[in-house]
């Protein structure tokens, strides 16, 4: 009931395409829904996060898509440059307790 | 506002030694929590705590492992006797007192020897 499953495990893409990593849920306690992007040796940094009645959001290249009937979740880079190279990593919360995270996927944008 | 700050940002100890993992949270977060993160894996959730209160600590091992966030000073997470596969980084978030996403600090990365 905790886990938020996220794929791919990693992805490759070229640079200028869109980079797209999808999430799913069960609980629907959940009411948060945050992307986090880790660079090695770094801290996660919260990248844009979205609540359920809301089925998109978009800030810059970033975007997450959300359905809440399918209990999935998305985000999409557009415009995939190398410096968004990194691991991301999903997280689905309801109100204080802990954020619940996917396993990560490590994205390699290549020239 | 400096965000969440850890310290030490390294620390190194030989197995049997004791490790002090510091977290300060953000201005106004009361929330605070501990996460633990093995080379190329997630993170692991380990104890939420607010002041003075251990609210959740269902990640953390019942041996060697304790939390504190007392009314003045740090949040604190102290391992005791450290072995090899305590070696990981130690992420702590904070979040503000109605939820929502937590901002997490630069990460201890403890090495056991």
């Amino acid at each position: 009931q905790q886990q938020v499953k996220q794929s791919p495990q990693s992805l490759i893409v070229q640079k200028g395409g869109i980079s797209i990593i999808n999430c799913a849920y069960e609980n629907t306690a959940f009411d948060y829904f945050p992307w986090y992007q880790q660079f090695p040796g770094k801290g996660p940094a919260l990248l844009i996060a979205i609540r359920p009645d809301v089925s998109e959001k978009k800030e810059g290249r970033f975007t997450i898509s959300f359905n809440k009937s399918a209990k999935q979740f998305s985000l999409h880079i557009m415009d995939s440059q190398p410096g968004d190279s990194a691991t991301y990593f999903c997280a689905a919360v309801s109100g204080n307790t802990p954020l619940v995270f996917g396993k990560g996927t490590r994205l390699s944008v290549i020239a | 506002n400096a965000g969440v700050m850890q310290n030490p940002r390294h620390l190194v100890r030989r197995r049997g030694q004791e490790a002090r993992l510091r977290c300060s949270p953000m201005k106004g977060h009361s929330h605070v929590y501990w996460y633990r993160q093995l080379p190329e894996e997630g993170l692991k959730f380990m104890v939420y705590l607010q002041k003075e209160n251990i609210i959740d600590e269902s990640g953390m091992p019942k041996e060697r492992f304790s939390a504190e966030f007392p009314k003045e000073g740090p949040s604190i997470l102290r391992i005791q006797q450290v072995v090899r596969g305590d070696s990981a980084a130690y992420f702590c978030a904070s979040s503000p007192p109605f939820g929502g996403a937590g901002i997490f600090g630069p990460g201890t990365r403890l090495t056991v020897l």
